[in-house]
């Protein structure tokens, strides 16, 4: 089975804090996503990688950003976090020859206090 | 602009009684169709997808779902009900030409009545 793992499953930081969220995979997959999913708002895509050190913006970038060194490994910054940015945050990942089906991690709710 | 709409922001159903969860997109071409479920605390996960063919297709867990092109719709249907169907359930399409991106729908929660 594909796993798709998330550092946390809760964080709680604090306004101003530099917070990495971590997702490793463990199919070899290309791509791999950064969404944030908040209530009545669905899943909003922050970033997607399609290589290691390749990315691309996704519908809400501001605020973050992210970094893929090595190909299982696909990393989501704060720079400097704020209270708005109190939500879960899911990554996924992708194979090209999966027909496109996405696989998820568990998520991270985070809590910027 | 491509979008997806789920309608129904929470449904109320029965054990034991039918299910459907409305799913509406726009798209300029033929897409690729997606429906997720979500556990409570947990990640999604594929319940079923729809690429060509057969416009009626069949998922995990006894859920189908219907691609209707003339009503631009992906609607998943489930005959019986059971307690552990409570979930909130996603409606996605992508990828987008060119792009990995994907639009997900703003999600319906499903309750499930004893």
């Amino acid at each position: 089975d594909v796993k798709v793992t998330q550092s946390s499953r809760y964080l709680v930081k604090r306004t101003g804090e530099k917070v990495f969220l971590e997702c490793v995979q463990d199919m070899d997959h290309e791509n791999m996503f950064w969404y944030r999913q908040d209530p009545g708002l669905g899943l909003r895509l922050i970033y997607f990688s399609y290589d290691v050190k390749m990315k691309e913006k996704g519908d809400i970038p501001e605020g973050y950003s992210v970094s893929r060194e090595k190909k299982e490994r696909f990393s989501l910054i704060l720079e400097s976090a704020s209270t708005n940015q109190t939500s879960m945050y899911l990554c996924a990942s992708l194979a090209v020859s999966s027909y496109n089906e996405q696989f998820f991690g568990p998520g991270t709710r985070l809590t910027v206090l | 602009a491509q979008s997806v709409t789920q309608p129904d922001i929470h449904i109320t159903v029965s054990e034991g009684a039918s299910l459907e969860l409305r799913c509406n997109y726009s798209y300029g071409a033929t897409p690729y169709l997606f429906w997720y479920v979500q556990s409570p605390g947990q990640g999604l996960q594929l319940l079923l997808k729809y690429f060509s063919g057969d416009t009626l297709v069949q998922g995990i867990k006894g859920f189908e779902a219907e691609f209707k092109r003339s009503q631009s719709s992906f609607n998943l249907r489930k005959p019986s009900v059971h307690w552990s169907d409570a979930a909130e359930y996603f409606c996605a399409v992508g990828p987008f030409s060119g792009t990995y991106k994907y639009i997900f729908g703003t999600g319906t929660r499903l309750k499930v009545l004893a």
